[in-house]
């Protein structure tokens, strides 16, 4: 699976937009990005994927360059429930493990 | 919301004994996984199920782990001879067959193994 590369931290005021930056220069062209996201000592969560095209979901939007080199994940109207850590995945969607890195702290400040 | 369900939130226990953690998985969900995270460390790959059968494991699933789908709803992950070093939350996670769907998971809210 190719390597991500994210900032360790972020800050976002509540009610901006957080835009949280990934890395993978690596990408081969049957690998998806998928974003999950861990709240303090809970279980990761699924936030969204994509192959190439920009997708939208409840949670967020997930925007991919068109090199599909790197990718921004953006909370549109980030609130204190969003202070997390972020994890950028790249993996074929064969289903093998999933492997997190250190991912992105979010805080996100009132 | 389909939730998967985890047992016991934190247990403690002395070096060598035992330890079953229970899982009970979204009921349509046909994969199944431990992932394991130390305090302050990486969420870290343990085990998939697949059939009634591990489909892959890391090389942290040694001989002392071993785990169990018994029933149509439980799926357990049981440490033999527990070691310091497994102090850990343990995450249980699930997911559907289907191939669009085959890295989304969801994940239990684990269970925090505290071993002296």
């Amino acid at each position: 699976d190719a390597k991500t590369t994210q900032p360790p931290s972020m800050d976002c005021a509540e009610g901006r937009a957080a835009n949280l930056p990934c890395n993978h220069s690596t990408i081969s062209g049957n690998e998806y990005v998928y974003w999950y996201r861990q709240i303090h000592s809970q279980g990761p969560q699924y936030i969204i994927h994509g192959l190439k095209n920009n997708e939208t979901n409840e949670m967020a939007s997930l925007i991919i360059t068109e090199d599909r080199k790197s990718s921004t994940l953006i909370l549109p109207h980030a609130t204190l429930r969003d202070t997390a850590v972020y994890y950028c995945i790249v993996i074929e969607t064969s289903g093998s493990r999933l492997t997190f890195g250190e991912g992105t702290q979010l805080t996100v400040n009132p | 919301e389909p939730e998967v369900t985890q047992t016991p939130s934190h247990q403690v226990t002395q070096m060598g004994q035992e330890v079953i953690l229970r899982c009970v998985p979204i009921s349509n969900h046909l994969y199944f996984y431990w992932y394991r995270q130390i305090l302050g460390q990486k969420v870290e790959f343990l085990v998939s199920f697949y059939n009634n059968e591990i489909s892959e494991k890391s090389e942290i699933f040694d001989d002392q782990f071993s785990v169990e789908r018994p029933d149509g709803s439980n799926f357990t992950l049981k440490i033999r001879s527990t070691k310091l070093e497994d102090s850990a939350m343990y995450f249980c996670a699930s997911r559907t067959g289907v191939h669009s769907g085959a890295n989304v998971l969801t994940f239990g809210a684990g269970s925090r193994l505290t071993v002296l």
